[in-house]
């Protein structure tokens, strides 16, 4: 069965610094993977995804995403971090391949952003 | 596209009421899911439908909770007899799945609290 591990619960990072949020998979092949978001009292919204090819995978509002198939992890960073960007983070992996399946989210990581 | 569209946003309830939360997913997608997110639990997929047909329903917590399709573009969760337990938000999303995952998108989801 997948599964999917954010070890950080809360992560606090200064306004202009740099973030990473770190993201473990397990799964027994090479996994769909996911980044969402989601800002207070609003569903989740999609930032980025890998399916195959470039393991450097680029998303929306400046985040980027690394595939670790050795490591099977796919943290997400942000060279500068804005205000705005403090929301929870969740990542997902889903089996590749299959039409009928779910994917599978971690606990989620809160991004706090000090001023 | 309006996305994913929920109803109600908020809902306050008795225990023992019925409760009605309804979906109506993005035009074209053949995939709709419900989840419910709580601290404790985090995300939880509760049921999901493929082509209006429910394909797995072991994420529905009891015989309290039910959900249907009857059509393409609609889709509702009903918990009968509601319970203080009950309470979390409740996010309707939909996709595309054919021979892979495409990701999701989320409804602004259903604040649904028992008193």
């Amino acid at each position: 069965a997948q599964s999917v591990t954010q070890p950080d619960i809360h992560i606090t990072v200064s306004e202009g610094a740099s973030l990473e949020l770190r993201c473990n998979y397990s799964y027994g092949a090479t996994p769909y993977l996911f980044w969402y978001v989601q800002s207070p009292g609003q569903g989740l919204q999609l930032l980025l995804k890998y399916f195959s090819g470039d393991t450097l995978v680029q998303g929306i509002k400046g985040f980027e995403a690394e595939f670790k198939r050795s490591q099977s992890s796919f943290n997400l960073r942000k060279p500068s971090v804005h205000w705005s960007d403090a929301a929870e983070y969740f990542c997902a992996v889903g089996p590749s391949g299959s039409g009928y399946s779910t994917l599978t989210f971690g606990k989620g990581t809160m991004l706090l952003v000090s001023p | 596209d309006a996305g994913v569209i929920q109803s109600p946003r908020h809902e306050v309830t008795e225990m023992g009421q019925e409760v009605t939360l309804r979906c109506k997913p993005i035009s074209g997608h053949n995939s709709l899911f419900w989840y419910r997110q709580t601290m404790m639990r985090g995300l939880e997929l509760l049921i999901y439908f493929n082509n209006n047909v429910p394909i797995d329903d072991s994420g529905m917590p009891e015989d309290r909770f039910s959900a249907k399709m009857p059509n393409a573009s609609f889709s509702t969760l009903k918990i009968q007899p509601s319970e203080p337990r009950d309470s979390a938000v409740y996010f309707c999303a939909s996709s595309f799945l054919s021979r892979g995952h495409y990701g999701y998108t989320f409804g602004s989801g259903t604040r649904l609290t028992v008193v």
